[in-house]
């Protein structure tokens, strides 16, 4: 099976723009996580989409947004960027089968470099 | 809430020699963990887990964990360094159905020829 993957893998905005990225995961999972990482926060949980709907959400302004669309690809949003949005923004997807959605693995993908000028 | 703590940020060994990587952890209930390595600009690559059963759990590329309940650790070893081991190295933890998966603050491991 192919992996994720994401689109586009690097990025250079402005300040104030937005920035829309996508995420397709491994086929036949349901589930789609964002993280966003720097070299001073680590990996920070943006949020998680389960069949379209929004299950996690981690501690980010409202400036960061996200969709999950029925064939369970995804996309984020970042409007107004600020260059503390400069990162590496990483999509995971994981199948969440019968068991505990807790115990399944979440595959990632190669993210995308994001740089805010 | 549930954490990770990765207390070295970097990890250097000879290649040949053992390693371990370091990993203490703060949940309520039972842990799901997890270990992922991260090569330079690349995403992040699963190793290994420990959902129940053994408390030693073999992974990918020849390395295996230790859950240990009583010290709430989960330490990534392996007997054997290479140098194409050299990398970023995240532990993480996941506690009940729907909760979100919390990485550690992650360790550089270095393996000199």
């Amino acid at each position: 099976k192919a992996g994720v993957t994401q689109t586009p893998r690097y990025l250079i905005k402005t300040r104030g723009q937005q920035v829309t990225l996508s995420c397709s995961p491994i086929s036949g999972h349901r589930s789609v996580s964002w993280y966003q990482q720097t070299p001073g926060q680590g990996l920070q949980f943006l949020f998680e989409y389960f069949s379209e709907t929004q299950r996690n959400k981690g501690n980010f302004p409202g400036r960061f947004s996200g969709r999950q669309f029925s064939n369970s690809r995804s996309e984020m949003n970042v409007s107004t960027l600020e260059l503390g949005d400069s990162a590496l923004y990483l999509c995971a997807s994981s199948l969440v089968g019968r068991t505990s959605s807790s115990q399944e693995t979440q595959y990632f993908g190669p993210g995308t470099r994001l740089l805010v000028l | 809430a549930q954490s990770v703590a990765q207390p070295e940020d970097q990890v250097n060994v000879a290649e040949g020699n053992p390693l371990t990587v370091k990993c203490t952890y703060s949940v309520s209930g039972n842990p799901y963990l997890f270990w992922y390595v991260q090569y330079p600009n690349r995403g992040l690559q699963f190793l290994l887990k420990y959902i129940t059963g053994d408390n030693l759990v073999k992974g990918s590329y020849g390395f295996e964990a230790e859950f240990n309940k009583s010290q709430t650790s989960f330490h990534l070893k392996k007997p054997s360094a290479l140098v194409s081991d050299s990398a970023l190295y995240f532990c993480a933890v996941r506690a009940y159905v729907r909760s979100t998966l919390t990485f550690g603050k992650g360790t550089m491991l270095l393996v000199s020829p």
